[in-house]
């Protein structure tokens, strides 16, 4: 079965640290995997995408990472801002089926000052 | 450009009652679709339009309507409200398909009594 599964559920970091979020996925074969960042009250903005062949993609303070290989994606955010405040979600497209995509259920990330 | 408009952006149903939700948009984007955002989980594909004339059905299609006489608008229609169909409702748009970036309104919040 195709799954996404995103860790933590939920994370509360000081106001200039890293930290970093973790996607899981089962979905094969792969195609593309997004990251959405979803500010409360608000729909998903995209922050990156990467295909099979791409390894890191940066966005600013976000810097994405996948290991095909290992069905891994990551999403590190540096120097946090109090607006990074939001939930980040995670959205996977198989090659297969022009409409499919396999969304996780988020990490909800809180920045403290 | 207002990108992807929604209307309401909080309604308030009694069981049984039946409304529609709006969503409109001006990038004149073939792909349209409808997700339901309901706690722990991730979104959730109702529907979905290809084209004007042309929708689909997602992973959650029962109790709603769509329709797709234009190209910038994609209503959702709920037919007899249930408490089950208490959610946040989110509005997206893409050129050509789904595989593309997706762009998302900024949602209705139902409540079904």
């Amino acid at each position: 079965k195709n799954q996404v599964e995103q860790s933590p559920q939920s994370l509360i970091i000081l106001e200039g640290k890293n930290c970093t979020l973790q996607c899981n996925y089962t979905v094969s074969p792969f195609s593309n995997l997004r990251w959405y960042k979803q500010d409360t009250g608000r729909g998903p903005v995209s922050l990156t995408i990467m295909t099979f062949s791409e390894n890191t993609k940066s966005n600013g303070r976000y810097t994405a990472t996948l290991d095909a290989d290992t069905k891994q994606s990551s999403l590190h955010i540096t120097a946090s801002q109090l607006s990074d405040s939001a939930s980040y979600i995670c959205v996977v497209r198989p090659q297969t089926g022009a409409n499919n995509l396999f969304f996780g259920t988020g990490t909800r990330l809180t920045v403290i000052p | 450009n207002a990108g992807v408009t929604q209307t309401p952006k909080f309604q308030v149903l009694k069981t049984g009652q039946s409304m529609t939700l709006q969503c409109a948009q001006d990038m004149n984007h073939e792909y349209m679709s409808w997700y339901r955002q309901d706690p722990g989980m991730g979104l959730r594909l109702i529907h979905y339009s290809v084209g004007a004339g042309i929708t689909d059905q997602g992973e959650v299609p029962n109790g709603y309507n769509v329709s797709r006489s234009t190209t910038e608008d994609f209503p959702l229609r709920l037919l007899s409200a249930a408490p089950s169909q208490t959610s946040v409702y989110f509005c997206a748009s893409s050129p050509g398909t789904a595989r593309n970036e997706q762009f998302f309104g900024p949602g209705t919040r139902l409540t079904v009594l």
